[in-house]
């Protein structure tokens, strides 16, 4: 089946200074699946930051980027300079075939000053 | 108004009691889901309703039970709480039934189940 990969659970980054956060996929039920960035604040629902439908887009929200890669199989989230609002759980996802989200475990960011 | 709104937002329920969770929307949305969150997990759709028709996942079937009185509200089900369902349960919707339209979440219910 489908799955998602974010690799760190948690990351902790000074404000100003720059942010990534790994994300790759496997899609088995479609050759080129939609992909997400959600973000959860504290006491929020997940709300969308960004998606890219097509291969080799990138997506932009909120000053973070993501670039669909579909050689690598990539989709990681960038921030040039964080700030202390950013503090949150970060989840990558895709839409398969069947329209079904696959969210990956998520990845809480602090940011400290 | 992009509200999703889920009651209660936490619940406390007894092993072998059932609980009900409600989720309201009123974007008139045609499709509302649930998902199951345990820490360290990812999401997990559980199931979703598109207008009336109710779709659950084959890992969950037996499990849960929905229903979907009207377009704005959508419940979720449990018959028998074990141990095993504490977890946050968070709703969605969206506006279209193929999923291509942007899914709005609620701020999820946690339940703790003793």
């Amino acid at each position: 089946g489908d799955s998602v990969t974010q690799t760190e659970g948690q990351v902790t980054v000074s404000e100003s200074k720059s942010l990534i956060i790994n994300c790759t996929y496997s899609a088995t039920s479609i050759a080129y699946p939609n992909l997400f960035w959600y973000v959860r604040y504290p006491g929020e629902g997940l709300q969308l930051l960004l998606k890219v439908i097509t291969a080799g887009q990138k997506g932009s929200s909120r000053g973070f980027e993501a670039t669909y890669n579909k050689e690598t199989t990539s989709f990681h989230l960038q921030k040039a300079s964080v700030q202390e609002s950013d503090s949150a759980v970060y989840y990558c996802a895709l839409r398969g075939s069947n329209a079904k989200l696959t969210f990956g475990k998520g990845t809480k960011l602090s940011v400290k000053s | 108004d992009t509200t999703v709104k889920q009651n209660p937002r936490y619940k406390l329920a007894r092993v072998g009691k059932p609980v009900n969770l409600i989720c309201s929307q009123t974007m008139n949305h045609d499709t509302m889901y649930w998902y199951q969150k345990k820490p360290n997990q990812a999401p997990k759709l559980l199931l979703f309703y598109y207008d009336k028709i109710l779709n659950r996942e084959a890992d969950t079937f037996e499990k849960f039970q929905s229903s979907r009185p009207n377009n704005s509200f959508c419940s979720l089900y449990i018959g028998s709480a074990g141990l095993e369902y504490s977890a946050m349960y968070l709703c969605a919707s969206s506006r279209g039934g193929t999923g291509q339209d942007t899914q709005y979440f609620g701020p999820g219910t946690r339940l703790l189940v003793l």
